[in-house]
């Protein structure tokens, strides 16, 4: 049984890029996070998804969006890529409203 | 605003001996208090976990002591190894609408072989 997985591993952007994250939750989950966790820091919570609804939403402005697919799913966007974008972003996934959310290895994005 | 405080920022602790790291929370609200295990190049891992209700819970070699009126939290690591040695976060979470969970900065921990 595959954990959650992300891809890419590793991104390289510029200032002022788009990137799409990926994520692909547990089998049997369908509740999707985000955090994006900076060097030397805890994740700070991004966004969640469930039934491909944005359910709740943490402090980060609306250049972060995401989509949940049928599938369960789900993509990470960052529009017009700030240097301070730069972090390791977590995906994690439950099922239903409780129970433990279970952590992808997260992609390393690097904006140079 | 920082609703999950932790500390020490780093340890060292020598084989054989108990680590302890401690957090504080500001919001009455939380009531799941989890504490998470992450190596270098992985994702974080739940180690251990409490709620409010109970104010101590073992798992193997982990600890988790809880005040509830006092607001803090803490993780013991029984007869520590060098395979322990990875980033520890404290968080904690609400319920329902409201479960985001909010992680402390982390305690980076190293046990001496």
């Amino acid at each position: 049984d595959a954990g959650v997985t992300q891809s890419p591993t590793h991104l390289i952007k510029t200032r002022g890029q788009q990137v799409t994250l990926r994520c692909s939750p547990k089998s049997g989950h369908d509740t999707v996070s985000w955090y994006q966790q900076a060097l030397g820091q805890g994740p700070q919570f991004i966004f969640q998804y469930y039934e491909e609804e944005e359910r709740q939403r943490g402090n980060f402005p609306d250049r972060f969006s995401g989509h949940q697919f049928p599938n369960y799913s789900s993509e990470l966007n960052v529009n017009a890529l700030l240097l301070g974008d730069s972090a390791l972003y977590l995906c994690a996934s439950r099922i239903g409203w409780q129970g433990e959310q279970y952590f992808g290895p997260g992609t390393r994005l690097t904006v140079t | 605003q920082q609703q999950v405080k932790q500390s020490p920022q780093s340890l060292i602790v020598q084989k054989g001996g108990i680590p302890i790291i401690n957090c504080a929370y500001e919001n009455t609200a939380f009531d799941y208090f989890p504490w998470y295990q992450q190596f270098p190049g992985k994702g974080p891992a739940l180690l251990i976990a409490i709620r409010p209700d109970v104010s101590e819970k073992k798992e193997g070699r982990f600890t988790i002591s809880f005040n509830k009126s006092a607001k803090q939290f803490s993780l013991h690591i029984m007869d520590s190894q060098p395979g322990d040695s990875a980033t520890y976060f404290c968080a904690a979470s609400g319920r329902g609408r409201d479960d985001k969970i909010i992680f402390g900065k982390g305690t980076r921990l190293h046990i001496l072989p």
